[in-house]
């Protein structure tokens, strides 16, 4: 069975700050993927990014990085120098190449960045 | 394109009541889901479908019933709602079946269900 653990319930920042969102998953598969979405107060879900089980480079968008460890099973999402709009829920998700490939996601990490 | 479009927006029912979610998309995929979406528990899938015909259940199925006639429609059906059924359920596709776990998975906007 999977599944992905996001201690962090709610994490409130100050704009400009750095904050690191965490995600912890587990899974008996050697072969699968990692996804971040993103939940902003009108309620869409949006795709940010997948990681595969392969590739553990991390990788940097804009003010976007994701640190991808499979020694420590993780796969944490930084937003550098924080801005409002990034107020969301953060959703991280783990899909093996079993089962249907289903996705299995975290309970959700709510960030809100105050002005 | 349209993307996932699920309606209604929003629903109230009364205990016992029965209905249907709709979901539809145009973007040909092969995999369709359903999710609720509950304060602190994050997504829990419902059910899913592999392809047209072909429809399993989640890690929550009771209450709620599926059927894929074809590639672009996947409903949801409460059968009695329950005030537990009360949520917001998203509808996702995914392109692919077999080994599309590698491919992200795209929302409906959601619907709010509440039941009294």
């Amino acid at each position: 069975a999977q599944k992905v653990t996001q201690a962090q319930t709610e994490i409130s920042v100050v704009e400009k700050e750095d904050v690191t969102l965490d995600c912890v998953y587990e899974t008996r598969d050697t072969t699968y993927y990692l996804f971040w979405y993103k939940q902003p107060p009108s309620g869409e879900l949006v795709f940010l990014i997948r990681r595969n089980s392969f590739d553990e480079q991390n990788e940097i968008s804009g003010r976007y990085s994701w640190n991808f460890q499979k020694s420590t099973s993780s796969f944490n999402f930084t937003i550098t120098a924080s801005q409002v709009v990034d107020s969301a829920v953060y959703f991280c998700a783990l899909s093996v190449n079993t089962n249907a490939g289903k996705s299995t996601f975290g309970d959700g990490t709510t960030l809100t960045v105050k002005p | 394109n349209a993307g996932v479009t699920q309606t209604p927006k929003f629903q109230v029912l009364k205990t016992g009541q029965s209905m249907t979610l709709q979901c539809a998309q145009d973007m040909n995929h092969e995999y369709m889901s359903w999710y609720r979406q509950d304060p602190g528990m994050g997504l829990r899938l419902i059910h899913y479908s592999v392809g047209a015909g072909i429809t399993d259940q989640g890690e929550v199925p009771n209450g709620y019933n599926v059927s894929r006639s074809t590639t672009e429609d996947f409903p949801l059906r409460l059968l009695s709602a329950a005030p537990s059924q009360t949520s917001v359920y998203f509808c996702a596709s995914r392109r692919g079946f077999r080994s599309s776990y590698n491919s992200p998975l795209h929302f409906g906007n959601g619907t709010r269900l509440t039941v009294t």
